[in-house]
């Protein structure tokens, strides 16, 4: 069974960095093709992806949010972080991390995912 | 920026069937997949590779694709069945980033 679990604060001041982690048992991602992504949502919004790192340490960000985004991984952990600077109030979202099954096109999505963790920035 | 676009809401009576259109340009030659969020809920796969339905995903559930549109069908709704539900592909190429849609939700009536 692959469970998936979000951690870090759940208050940041505007202009600070985030860093969040992910911690995940059922599958390594030392594993050929498997990768984790973040995906946030504001409240009562829709799902935006963030990032995704892959077992082979390949990374993809969103287009719109790239320069203010790292994802890394920790395999021995199994863990995998996400920091992302600058923070603003448009960023209180949830945060969720995901597992991705596969690199083909036929393992484009995320399942299953984390519960998510509730980042509120203010000041 | 490439957008995936839903209908904001969907509402059907129990036993009815509810549809659920999402399009995009890159969606002909990217698969699409679905995912059901309850409130409060993180959300659920329920359809992968436009049209298949994941293990323990109720018959009921159905997807099919045209084009640029995709639809999820949920055939003789239940009441459980309310929930937000999200399409989610890919770009073109289907490596570089990935997109969720805007999201529709369906209310039981």
């Amino acid at each position: 069974q692959i469970t998936l679990k979000e951690s870090g604060p759940t208050l940041v001041k505007p202009t600070q960095t985030l860093t969040l982690t992910c911690t995940f048992s059922g599958f390594s991602l030392s594993t050929s093709g498997v990768g984790v992504g973040w995906i946030r949502q504001p409240p009562g919004k829709a799902l935006e992806w963030l990032a995704l790192i892959y077992w082979n340490d390949d990374k993809r960000y969103s287009p719109s949010l790239k320069s203010r985004l790292t994802i890394t991984k920790d395999t021995s952990k199994s863990q995998v972080v996400l920091t992302m600077t600058n923070m603003d109030p448009v960023d209180t979202a949830t945060y969720y991390c995901a597992h991705k099954p596969g690199i083909a096109a036929a393992h484009n999505c995320f399942d299953p995912w984390g519960q998510g963790t509730l980042v509120t920035v203010s000041s | 920026s490439y957008e995936l676009t839903q209908p904001p809401s969907v509402s059907v009576s129990p036993g009815q069937t509810a549809k659920i259109t999402c399009s995009g340009d890159a969606l002909s030659k990217q698969y699409t997949y679905w995912y059901q969020q309850k409130p409060g809920q993180a959300p659920v796969l329920v359809m992968y590779k436009d049209s298949e339905r994941p293990s323990g995903i109720p018959e009921r559930f159905s997807g099919s694709s045209s084009g640029t549109t995709v639809t999820l069908t949920i055939s003789g709704v239940q009441a459980e069945d309310e929930a937000d539900y999200y399409c989610q592909s890919a770009d073109s190429s289907g490596t570089y980033f990935y997109v969720f849609g805007t999201g529709t939700k369906v209310s039981v009536l």
